[in-house]
């Protein structure tokens, strides 16, 4: 199994505060990547990471951040959580240049009341 | 633009019976990498295939096997003598790009598959 860790597992928060998930790999992949899945709609790329300090947008970025100061930690910020952001959260980690597939963490679901 | 459509919302077979699901592709690259996930009731995404847009022959491993049909951008999943242990969702996810690059992946809706004693 890939050493992807995600924290919370759970989380139920109100609506207008931050939160923040945290991913941490043991794998010293370079790629590291945040999606959100709800239903009818698999799973959705929020951002990605492709090293150090260097990430990027994906398809639902809107109302989220992210930050990696070292490359075993990659941090998904939600500013002020909407109700709309309840969902499961997946990290995922690939090495990209040999083995192209990406391997998931076990998944944080937020609740935003 | 990529993207994946899995038309089964829900499928639900007997015990043993073999089953089939779809995954229809679209990309304007010519080379592209697609991938069959389980995502078993526990939650974890476990990963099961990958297949690279030059890479045309099927595979079989085990009671699985994968047809990937460039002609009609198809990548379906057969489950032979399916089991209880089968059910699941599975997800069928396109990436585009070069070697090296952050691959980020599109995935279908997904496909319930409830495998009945």
């Amino acid at each position: 199994d890939a050493g992807i860790t995600q924290s919370p597992r759970h989380k139920v928060t109100e609506t207008g505060t931050p939160v923040t998930l945290r991913c941490h790999q043991t794998e010293n992949h370079r790629y590291m990547y945040w999606y959100r899945q709800d239903p009818g709609h698999g799973l959705r790329l929020i951002h990605y990471s492709y090293g150090v300090k260097d990430t990027d947008k994906g398809e639902v970025s809107d109302g989220y951040s992210v930050s990696r100061s070292k490359t075993e930690d990659f941090l998904l910020t939600l500013e002020s959580a909407t109700s709309s952001q309840t969902s499961v959260y997946f990290c995922a980690i690939s090495s990209g240049d040999s083995a192209y597939e990406q391997y998931f963490g076990p998944g944080t679901r937020l609740t935003v009341t | 633009a990529q993207k994946v459509t899995q038309a089964q919302t829900e499928i639900s077979v007997v015990e043993k019976e073999d089953v089939t699901l779809d995954c229809v592709y679209e990309t304007r690259d010519t080379t592209y990498y697609l991938f069959w996930y389980k995502q078993p009731p526990s939650g974890e995404l476990v990963f099961l295939i990958r297949r690279n847009s030059f890479d045309e022959q099927n595979e079989i491993s085990g009671r699985y096997s994968w047809n990937f049909q460039k002609s009609t951008s198809s990548f379906n999943f057969t489950i032979t003598a399916s089991q209880v242990v089968d059910s699941a969702v599975y997800f069928c996810a396109l990436s585009e790009g070069v070697s090296g690059s952050a691959r980020q992946l599109t995935f279908g809706s997904g496909t319930q598959l409830t495998v009945l004693p």
